[in-house]
């Protein structure tokens, strides 16, 4: 398989606790974004990633949210004390470039009790 | 500020018919690219179709085609012959020109197809 993986597909967790997402974009694919979409809405850009360097992070991004991209392959989205307001979908995406499409992993599940 | 609008919440068709999904935009950008994205229920993002700002043609790609309208600032998703597979979530998303390469999404609109 070729595609946009993300592990693990679900995370229930409870709120205060440190979780953990990673993503593992197309191997050629030099750009790496990271989406958040809660219910009823479109995802919303939370950051991304050229190689290695964090080109560019959303207001949304709050300072319990970190993102890394060592050696520029893969990447982990970590939130520190979680809160029921960060459950959603945190989705992956990977592109060749600037202007192609970008290619979307099948998402975290993040629910926060 | 870049924004989509996509103004039907639902919209039910009936297979082989066609139908259209609307999608306008705002943006200061000369340049920009227009996309549309499919959600099925198990919540992947399959990507469809690219509009860019100075294409002359209209977009297609099988059954899709964008209807690009410059002037008016839209950019509507023609669905031929719908199928009961198309029936999903279609987010209709821009990408604009300046520092940063997020795409900016629409809210979305449920297609649902029936026999």
């Amino acid at each position: 398989d070729t595609g946009v993986s993300q592990d693990p597909r679900h995370k229930i967790t409870k709120r205060g606790q440190n979780v953990t997402f990673r993503c593992d974009p197309i191997s050629e694919h030099n750009r790496l974004y990271w989406y958040r979409q809660t219910l009823g809405q479109g995802p919303e850009f939370l950051t991304y990633f050229q190689n290695e360097a964090q080109l560019e992070k959303s207001r949304l991004l709050s300072d319990r949210f970190s993102a890394e991209r060592p050696k520029g392959s893969f990447s982990t989205l970590e939130i520190q004390r979680t809160e029921q307001g960060d459950s959603a979908m945190y989705l992956c995406a990977s592109s060749q470039g600037i202007g192609n499409e970008q290619f979307f992993g099948p998402g975290t599940r993040l629910t926060v009790l | 500020a870049q924004k989509i609008t996509q103004t039907q919440p639902g919209m039910f068709v009936q297979e082989k018919e066609a139908v259209t999904l609307d999608c306008t935009y705002d943006t200061s950008d000369p340049s920009y690219g227009l996309f549309w994205y499919k959600q099925p229920s198990s919540g992947e993002m399959i990507f469809l179709i690219y509009q860019g700002s100075y294409d002359q043609q209209n977009a297609t790609e099988g059954r899709y085609s964008l209807n690009f309208q410059k002037a008016r600032k839209s950019a509507n998703l023609v669905i031929s012959a719908s199928q009961l597979g198309d029936s999903a979530m279609y987010f209709c998303a821009m990408r604009g020109n300046q520092a940063g390469t997020a795409l900016i999404f629409g809210k979305g609109t449920t297609l649902s197809v029936s026999s």
